[in-house]
């Protein structure tokens, strides 16, 4: 199965930062890379599939891409609605495979 | 919209299955483009997507190979509604598990709230 590694773990910041959260997978993956947001006590909720493509209905201060072999979930200013854990999932081999997640503290 | 309702027992002793049901509304479990997926989250394992069933014409099943030998997802097309069967079950199988659906390309658009089972004697 491939390894989908994400960094940091937890990560403190202020309303109105940026925030990058970055995902490896163990082997190439292509653009098949979706990301996910989970507030305490809820199911995940779908943000980004395709690498970079938002679901409807999804700010737009989140954003994907790809650089090289990592990808990266971007929160352009912060607000204090985005504190939850964020899971990178990727979809194109068998067994589909998450990361570990990144938990988001507000400062 | 589709609405995703979970249902089955909070806990199962060692040895025993398994067993959940989510009901599906505002869509049909034989619509050709979904599936309908099964996946847990325990604080050990992170999130695990167990298996799915989907409909191209018949039906069709893919289940994780961490659970290959011991998991059952059925369609119920009179009740609009899927289910999961976990044979032998052990401790390690204690965690939170969501019915999911989406595309069939394998990314889940629409959740259940989730249920806790917890494995013990």
């Amino acid at each position: 199965d491939i390894q989908m590694t994400q960094s940091p773990s937890t990560l403190s910041a202020s309303v109105g930062d940026r925030v990058t959260i970055t995902c490896r997978p163990s082997q190439s993956i292509g653009r098949w890379l979706a990301w996910y947001q989970q507030k305490p006590g809820k199911a995940p909720k779908l943000l980004i599939y395709m690498t970079s493509i938002l679901e409807s209905g999804v700010p737009s201060r989140f954003s994907g891409s790809e650089s090289g072999t990592a990808f990266t979930l971007t929160i352009s200013g912060l607000q204090p609605d985005d504190l939850a854990t964020y899971y990178c999932q990727q979809y194109h081999s068998w067994t589909w495979t998450f990361g570990q997640g990144t938990m988001v503290e507000i400062k | 919209q589709v609405q995703l309702q979970q249902s089955g027992p909070g806990l199962v002793k060692p040895s025993q299955s398994l067993s959940l049901t989510c009901v599906i509304s505002g869509d049909s479990v034989s619509n050709n483009s979904a599936a309908w997926n099964w996946i847990r989250q325990s604080p050990s394992r992170g999130l695990e997507w167990l298996g799915r069933t989907y409909y191209r014409s018949k039906w069709y099943n893919d289940y994780s190979t961490s659970v290959k030998s011991r998991i059952t997802i059925d369609p119920d097309t009179s009740k609009n509604q899927f289910s999961l069967r976990l044979s032998s079950v052990t401790p390690e199988d204690t965690a939170v598990y969501y019915c999911a659906s989406g595309p069939v390309t394998g990314i889940f658009d629409s959740w259940g709230r989730g249920t806790l089972v917890t494995v013990s004697s």
